[in-house]
């Protein structure tokens, strides 16, 4: 059954310095979106690209953060400088529509752990 | 905006026994409801979703749950668990006027199944 990967599982990381989260979302998926949960919160959505480009993006997705899809199967998250509140669990997700009836595929997530 | 509120972060229950994980949601528009599931080191997976129609909602591995948009909640429910059962559930919701689907998450409910 095709699934969407993350790696690395768990990042840990100075402050100040830059991580790039990888995803790799299911092939014939068009889709795709970040999330994130600080320790005890709500899951919450960062941002959804479609077609190259950033369809929507959240209040929390700031200039510190940026996506890419460098290739025809990865799908990247960078914090350019981390900051302390930056820690927190990143899911990826992948989907074959932008309908909100179809279903999001997740990934397993990466811990990102700033110091 | 919406938002979704679990109010019980935990739920312990014992083995073959009924459980109800409790989802209210808020919203000035009709929304779509969806509960995931995390099983430990695994990504959120969809158990069931609500889109329109019959309020009464079935899933995989034998969870249902109810719509009642008079109480704005979505709970879930199982008339006997398992150990397997064991995970982290998350209640969603997107708007489906929205310009992509991005789902916004509830904090979660631990299901802890004793034997």
């Amino acid at each position: 059954e095709p699934e969407v990967t993350q790696t690395p599982s768990h990042q840990v990381t100075q402050m100040g310095q830059e991580v790039i989260l990888r995803c790799v979302p299911i092939s014939n998926h068009l889709y795709f979106y970040w999330y994130r949960q600080i320790l005890g919160q709500k899951v919450e959505f960062l941002v959804s690209f479609y077609n190259n480009e950033i369809s929507e993006k959240s209040e929390i997705f700031d200039d510190q953060f940026s996506v890419e899809r460098p290739d025809g199967s990865n799908f990247t998250l960078k914090i350019r400088s981390t900051k302390l509140e930056d820690s927190a669990m990143y899911f990826c997700a992948s989907s074959d529509s932008g309908g909100t009836a179809h279903e999001q595929f997740f990934g397993p997530g990466t811990r990102l752990t700033v110091l | 905006a919406q938002s979704v509120t679990q109010l019980d972060s935990q739920v312990p229950v014992f083995e073959e026994a009924p459980v109800e994980l409790r989802c209210n949601y808020s919203s000035s528009v009709s929304v779509y409801l969806f509960w995931y599931v995390q099983y430990p080191n695994q990504g959120l997976q969809l158990l069931l979703k609500y889109l329109s129609g019959s309020t009464l909602v079935k899933g995989i591995n034998g969870f249902e749950a109810e719509f009642n948009k008079s109480q704005t909640s979505f709970h879930l429910r199982k008339p006997s668990v398992h150990i397997s059962d064991t995970a982290e559930y998350f209640c969603a919701v997107s708007d489906p006027g929205g310009a992509t689907n991005k789902l916004i998450f509830g904090t979660g409910t631990l299901l802890a199944v004793q034997p």
